[in-house]
């Protein structure tokens, strides 16, 4: 079946250092979305990306989707406390309709003072 | 608008018994999923409902059972309770398209002893 994984799976950080995470599919995605979870928290939506080689940014944050839509990156410049919790990819079913996302197995960021 | 509201947060149940736990999804949102959620093995996907019907079914035993309703509310049920069903089980809700992102409640903790 589909798999999606992610490396690493923990990074500590000092704060103001750079952080970047990167997930890779077993299979071609339509598109790939990532998403947040703080400690003790839930799962919420970053962001959506569907085009092939596709880069958006959200402040700090920099997603990018590879060319050959297999593979996807989070990079975050300069992290603050904040930036604290567990990053997940997901990737949506291959073939067939509804809404079933795979998820990554998550990297955990922690961030020191 | 309210997010997706999970019920209860928090059960302790003994292995053997069954367990129900409920989902309000977002007003509008008409596609209901669950996931569950261990350290070990990340977040599993379970089943989505969408118009009371299930469209996508995860890897788990038939102990795992779920329903929606007419108005997108969404319980699951799980029977049979064995201990390595302790998990965090999160409902998430979205809009009817494989590209919608998922919403998700704050989930409910289950410990089975």
């Amino acid at each position: 079946g589909q798999q999606v994984m992610q490396i690493p799976q923990y990074q500590h950080v000092q704060e103001g250092e750079d952080f970047t995470t990167y997930c890779n599919s077993s299979t071609t995605l339509s598109n790939i979305q990532w998403y947040k979870q703080r400690p003790g928290g839930h799962p919420v939506f970053l962001i959506q990306l569907v085009k092939s080689g596709e880069v958006k940014k959200q402040k700090r944050l920099t997603f990018q989707f590879g060319e050959a839509k297999k593979n996807s990156s989070l990079h975050i410049t300069a992290t603050q406390t904040t930036d604290v919790g567990t990053y997940f990819c997901a990737g949506p079913k291959v073939t067939g309709g509804g809404n079933k996302l795979t998820f990554g197995t998550g990297t955990q960021l922690k961030v020191e003072l | 608008k309210a997010g997706v509201t999970q019920t209860p947060r928090y059960l302790i149940k003994t292995r053997g018994q069954q367990v129900t736990l409920s989902c309000s999804p977002i007003s509008g949102h008409r596609s209901v999923s669950w996931y569950q959620q261990t350290p070990g093995q990340g977040l599993q996907f379970l089943f989505e409902y969408f118009s009371e019907t299930q469209r996508n079914k995860g890897n788990f035993p038939g102990r795992f059972s779920g329903r929606q309703f007419s108005n997108s509310r969404s319980e699951m049920n799980v029977s049979t309770l064995e201990l390595g069903d302790s998990a965090l089980y999160l409902c998430a809700s979205s809009l009817d398209s494989q590209n919608s992102p998922l919403h998700f409640g704050n989930g409910t903790r289950l410990t089975v002893t």
